[in-house]
Formats: C-alpha cells, sequence, structure tokens
C-alpha cells in the first residue's frame, strides 16, 4: 500500500511566479490536510480538505495562497506571485476517517521543499 | 505563549540509554496526542497515539498522557543509533480535531 505521495520532491521559484504542489492520499484515504514547515520550527497546519470541499482553511495565508481536492486526481496547493518568505517544507497528510469517527491519525508524506530565488 | 512547548534540544545519549522526551501545553481541550519521528529532509511518521490520560507502550517506546499538568512524554528503551531524529509531539481537541498543533520538535542524537 503506497503511502502520501507529493510532488515535486524540490521546486524552485523566482519571485512572482506560481507554485503548484500535489498531492495524492493514502488508497483508502479522503482526508487531505496541508502543513508548512519554516526552518527550525515545527509543522504549522494550513488546510483540511475532502474530496470536493475546504473543510477548514483558517491556517492559510489570507491572500496567494489557495487548495482544492477535487474529485479526481490529487490535491493541489496553489502559491500564487511567491515571495522569499514562502520558501519552506510543504507536507500533505491524509487520514481515513473524519473526527466523527473518532480516527485521527495523519500519516505524512515525503513534502515539497520550495525555494524562492 | 505557544499552545505547545518542546525543548528543541538538542539531546545527546549513548546507545542503550533511556531517552525522555516531553511537551507540555496550555489548551485543555486537547484530548489526542501524538509523536512523530522525523529524519533529516524526510516527513514524520507517525510513532505513537493517544487518546486522553495514561499510558501506551509500543515495542521500545512509552507515550504518557498526564491531562492534570498538561504535560505529555515520550520514552524510548535501550536507544539506538537508528532513533536519532527529531522529534515531534502534536495534538488536537475533538473540535476541530483535524487540525494537530506540533511542538517545535526535539533534536535527538544517539551515540554509538
Amino acid at each position: 500500500n503506497a503511502g502520501v505521495m507529493q510532488n515535486p520532491r524540490h521546486l524552485v521559484r523566482r519571485r512572482g511566479q506560481e507554485a503548484r504542489l500535489r498531492c495524492s492520499p493514502m488508497k483508502g484515504h479522503s482526508h487531505v490536510y496541508w502543513y508548512r514547515q519554516l526552518p527550525e520550527e515545527g509543522l504549522k497546519f494550513m488546510v483540511y480538505l475532502q474530496k470536493e470541499n475546504i473543510i477548514d482553511e483558517s491556517g492559510m495565508p489570507k491572500e496567494r495562497f489557495s487548495a482544492e481536492f477535487p474529485k479526481e486526481g490529487p490535491s493541489i496547493l496553489r502559491i500564487q506571485q511567491v515571495v522569499r518568505g514562502d520558501s519552506a517544507a510543504y507536507f500533505c497528510a491524509s487520514s481515513p476517517q473524519s473526527y466523527r469517527d473518532s480516527t485521527y491519525e495523519q500519516y505524512f508524506g515525503p513534502g515539497t521543499r520550495l525555494t524562492v530565488t | 505563549q505557544k499552545e505547545v512547548e518542546q525543548d528543541p534540544g538538542p539531546l545527546s545519549v549513548p546507545e542503550g540509554a533511556i531517552v525522555s522526551l516531553n511537551c507540555t501545553y496550555s489548551n485543555s481541550a486537547f484530548q489526542y496526542f501524538m509523536w512523530y519521528r522525523q529524519y533529516s529532509r524526510k516527513g514524520p511518521e507517525l510513532l505513537m497515539y493517544t487518546y486522553s490520560s495514561g499510558n501506551k507502550e509500543d515495542g521500545r517506546f512509552t507515550a504518557q498522557v498526564d491531562k492534570s499538568s498538561k504535560y505529555i512524554s515520550l520514552f524510548i528503551r535501550d536507544s539506538q543509533p537508528s532513533d536519532s531524529a527529531t522529534y515531534l509531539c502534536a495534538m488536537s481537541a475533538p473540535q476541530g480535531a483535524q487540525k494537530l498543533v506540533f511542538g517545535q520538535g526535539t533534536r535527538l542524537t544517539i551515540n554509538p
């Protein structure tokens, strides 16, 4: 059973360009989460999605950042007009069930390391 | 004040030692507690998951939760060089349980 897959693993963008990060959850998982890890800091929650729905985006910056999880295909985290402060590792996690089922384990992918030059 | 506090270390111990890693938290609503291990430039790997107070053991790892003190611990027995990594505590509340709040992580080195 393949784990959470993320691509690309490394992404270099110039200031002002767009960055698209992709995440395919584990087989059988329908809940996706995005976290950001700045250098020497812990992971910070960004957004929680289910298929075709954004459930909680309280950790997303108000501008330039968006996320989607379409009916078909991977979840996408999109950063428009990147700035140097966006340089970080972006991790995707997935879980098999919702909180209503009392199962909260989140399994993480290898991350995408974004460098803005 | 951060919701979750974790000493970043670094922590260095000899092989075979018992390692104790800790986190404190301020949000009394947290009910779900996790420990992740993260190797350099890799994704976090779920080690232990505990609901509410009490102990949980899995092989060489023991997780403890003391909700009265808002304090959680991870113990590693018979530590191995392969345990060298950053250990992250994470927790969540029933309301919004999908949003994990992480500690900063403790960098651990086990010396052969």
